[in-house]
């Protein structure tokens, strides 16, 4: 079946540092990729996709770059803020397996000014 | 243009209760999958409906849990006789169609069993 692995949380940074979350997945057939973010007391929000090899999704200064060839599909941000401070979800969704999402443990952020 | 919409956002019910979650999709989406988070977990996928149609249920318990959505109005996700093991948050999406469109996440409603 369909799993998504991320990191442990929690991330603790000082604002402005580098932030990477690394995201792998094994999937039965050619899944699409996404980061869910997560602000407390909320609902998700989807941060970026990615729906084939190679693609490299981005918004809001996030990136993630899928790779087929490691099953990887880790987030990172160049320069944290704190308000990025919340909860990140790796996630996978496969038509073979019914469109339903597969996520990820989910990695806490907290970014310190 | 209003998202999803959840409703209760908190809910209480003592064991042995009955509890009703509502969820109301996007505006045109008639996709509404049920998701559910343990304290400190991710989500767990439990149902895919479509309008009067269960699509996919793999992921819901096989006692005191369905789920409907109904031509007309929300789609409603019911606990019987809940267990203390109940209590989570309960997030509904919904999507405009299958396949890699984007799920659009309503505030989730948290159940607590007293």
């Amino acid at each position: 079946g369909n799993s998504v692995t991320q990191m442990e949380g929690p991330v603790t940074l000082s604002e402005e540092a580098f932030l990477t979350i690394n995201c792998t997945y094994t999937a039965t057939g050619y899944p699409s990729l996404f980061w869910y973010v997560q602000y407390p007391g909320e609902g998700l929000q989807l941060l970026l996709k990615a729906t084939k090899a190679d693609d490299k999704g981005s918004n809001k200064g996030f990136e993630a770059t899928y790779r087929k060839e490691t099953t990887s599909f880790h987030l990172e941000k160049g320069s944290v803020q704190v308000s990025d401070s919340a909860v990140y979800f790796c996630a996978l969704s496969d038509r073979a397996a019914g469109n339903k999402l597969t996520f990820g443990g989910g990695t806490r952020v907290l970014v310190k000014p | 243009n209003a998202g999803v919409m959840q409703n209760p956002r908190h809910l209480v019910r003592r064991r042995g209760q009955e509890a009703r979650l509502r969820c109301s999709p996007m505006k045109g989406h008639s996709h509404v999958y049920w998701y559910r988070q343990l304290p400190e977990e991710g989500l767990k996928f439990m149902v895919y409906l479509q309008k009067e149609n269960i699509i996919d249920e793999s992921g819901m318990p096989k006692e005191r849990f369905s789920a409907e959505f109904p031509k007309e109005g929300p789609s409603i996700l019911r606990i019987q006789q809940v267990v203390r093991g109940d209590s989570a948050a309960y997030f509904c999406a919904s999507s405009s169609e299958g396949g890699s469109y984007e799920q659009y996440f309503g505030p989730g409603t948290r159940l607590t069993v007293t």
